[in-house]
């Protein structure tokens, strides 16, 4: 499967802790993007790290890209009860195909 | 600019009836994908297509299902003889380019029931 695959499926923390979710792929990618729904609604464009890149932050998300391990993680630092969410990868190939995971489903308690 | 517009929001069918999903992609963009969900599931590739052409269509189902997106107006994905395994969300995204650094961007979706 060219898919991400996340884990774990699950994540429960309490407000302030980080939250650290895994996603994994088979195939070489053009980048891997990281994406959040919100319950009942689409997904929505969080990050994007080249093949190229290992590291990047945007504000409290800090993601990173092992590409021998075809392995991505991504980090919430400082937690809020308004992360609750799911988070999905995609893996990308030829700059056009979108692949998701499973996701993580993250409960932020207050 | 308007984001990716999708209608219905909730569509009802009974077992065998058709059901007809819209998309109209943000401002701009030429790209329209499709994927659906299953209940607490992520979201498997369907279509992909640009202005009147369908460049990969693996995710579909080799029947029953199709989409298409014309020179004018939204895309369509088309489910013929619904069946209760097709009740699920579908997702529109578009993005304008095929570039490196393309993002999609998505709908809120079209929740599909068949009773």
């Amino acid at each position: 499967s060219q898919q991400g695959e996340e884990d774990p499926q699950a994540l429960s923390i309490q407000e302030g802790e980080n939250a650290t979710m895994n996603c994994s792929y088979k195939t070489s990618i053009n980048n891997l993007q990281w994406y959040r729904q919100n319950s009942g609604r689409g997904l929505v464009h969080l990050i994007l790290i080249r093949s190229n890149e290992r590291e990047k932050h945007s504000g409290r998300l800090r993601v990173t890209l092992d590409t021998s391990k075809k392995s991505s993680s991504l980090l919430i630092t400082a937690s809020r009860a308004a992360d609750t969410a799911s988070y999905f990868c995609a893996a990308v190939y030829n700059f056009n195909k979108f692949y998701f995971g499973s996701g993580t489903k993250l409960n932020v308690k207050p | 600019n308007a984001g990716v517009m999708q209608n219905p929001r909730h569509l009802v069918r009974r077992r065998g009836q058709e059901a007809r999903l819209r998309c109209s992609p943000m401002k701009g963009h030429s790209h329209v994908y499709w994927y659906r969900q299953l209940p607490e599931e992520g979201l498997k590739f369907m279509v992909y297509l640009q202005k009147e052409n369908i460049i990969d269509e693996s995710g579909m189902p080799k029947e029953r299902f199709s989409a298409e997106f014309p020179k004018e107006g939204p895309s369509i994905l088309r489910i013929q003889q619904v069946v209760r395994g097709d009740s699920a969300a579908y997702f529109c995204a578009s993005s304008p380019t095929g570039t490196e650094g393309n993002t999609i961007y998505f709908g809120e979706g079209s929740w599909l029931t068949v009773v």
